[in-house]
C-alpha cells in the first residue's frame, strides 16, 4: 500500500505565480481531504471531497484558492495568485468511513509551499 | 464555529516522567480522535473514542472521552524519546460525520 501521495513535496514560488498542489488518495477510499498547516492558525481543514464531489469547502481562504477531484485517483488543489501568507504545509488526507460514520484519515507527506 | 482546544500546548519532560494533554471542545462531540505528527511528518492516527466516559488504553497510552463529550484526555504513562512529537484531538460534530476540527495540539519533548 502506498498511502497517499502528495507532489511536488516543495514548493517555491514568487508572489502572483500559479501554483498547483497534487494528490492521489489511497486507492478504494472515498473521502478526499485538504488541509493547511501553520504555526499560527494550527492545522485547518480547507475542502473535502466525498465520491469526487465537493461537500464543504468552508474553509477555502478566498477564491484565489480552488479544488477539483476529477477522479478518484487524482485530485489538486490551485492558488491563484499566491501570496506570501499563503506559505504553509498542505496535507491531502483521505477515508474510508467504517460503521457507526468513523473513520480514520490517513495523511499524505505534505507539501511545504514558500511564497517569496 | 466549533473550537478545540488544547493544554498545555508545550510540555518538556524527563524520558521516565509522565504526560498528559487535555483536549476541551466548544461543542458535544459525536466521535473523537487522536494523532500524533512527529517533527517534520505527517499527522497519524491513534485513536478514536465514541462512547461517554469511554477510556482506552495503548500499551503505555490511556485515552478517555468526557462523560459529556466535550473534552477527552491523553496520558502517555513513562514516556520514551519515541514519543517526541505534537498530539493532537480532533473532533466530530453530530451529523458532520466526515469533518473533523483538530485542536491546537501539544508539543512533547522528551530527554534523557
Amino acid at each position: 500500500d502506498a498511502g497517499v501521495i502528495q507532489s511536488p513535496r516543495h514548493e517555491v514560488t514568487e508572489m502572483g505565480q500559479e501554483v498547483t498542489l497534487r494528490c492521489k488518495p489511497i486507492s478504494g477510499h472515498d473521502y478526499l481531504f485538504w488541509y493547511r498547516q501553520t504555526m499560527m492558525r494550527g492545522l485547518e481543514l480547507l475542502i473535502y471531497f466525498n465520491n469526487n464531489v465537493p461537500i464543504d469547502d468552508s474553509g477555502m481562504p478566498e477564491d484565489r484558492f480552488s479544488a477539483k477531484m476529477p477522479n478518484a485517483s487524482f485530485s489538486t488543489l490551485k492558488i491563484q495568485p499566491s501570496e506570501p501568507r499563503d506559505s504553509a504545509v498542505y496535507f491531502c488526507a483521505s477515508s474510508l468511513p467504517v460503521s457507526g460514520g468513523a473513520y480514520e484519515q490517513y495523511f499524505g507527506p505534505g507539501t511545504r509551499l514558500t511564497v517569496t | 464555529g466549533q473550537q478545540v482546544m488544547q493544554i498545555p500546548q508545550y510540555q518538556h519532560v524527563q524520558e521516565g516522567e509522565d504526560f498528559t494533554t487535555y483536549c476541551n471542545s466548544s461543542t458535544t462531540l459525536s466521535n473523537i480522535q487522536w494523532y500524533k505528527q512527529r517533527p517534520g511528518g505527517h499527522p497519524v492516527f491513534l485513536i478514536q473514542l465514541v462512547k461517554s466516559g469511554e477510556v482506552k488504553k495503548q500499551k503505555r497510552l490511556t485515552f478517555q472521552f468526557g462523560e459529556a463529550k466535550k473534552n477527552s484526555s491523553l496520558h502517555i504513562t513513562a514516556t520514551q524519546t519515541t514519543d517526541v512529537g505534537t498530539y493532537f484531538c480532533a473532533g466530530i460534530n453530530t451529523g458532520t460525520a466526515s469533518k473533523l476540527t483538530f485542536g491546537t495540539g501539544t508539543r512533547l519533548q522528551v530527554t534523557l
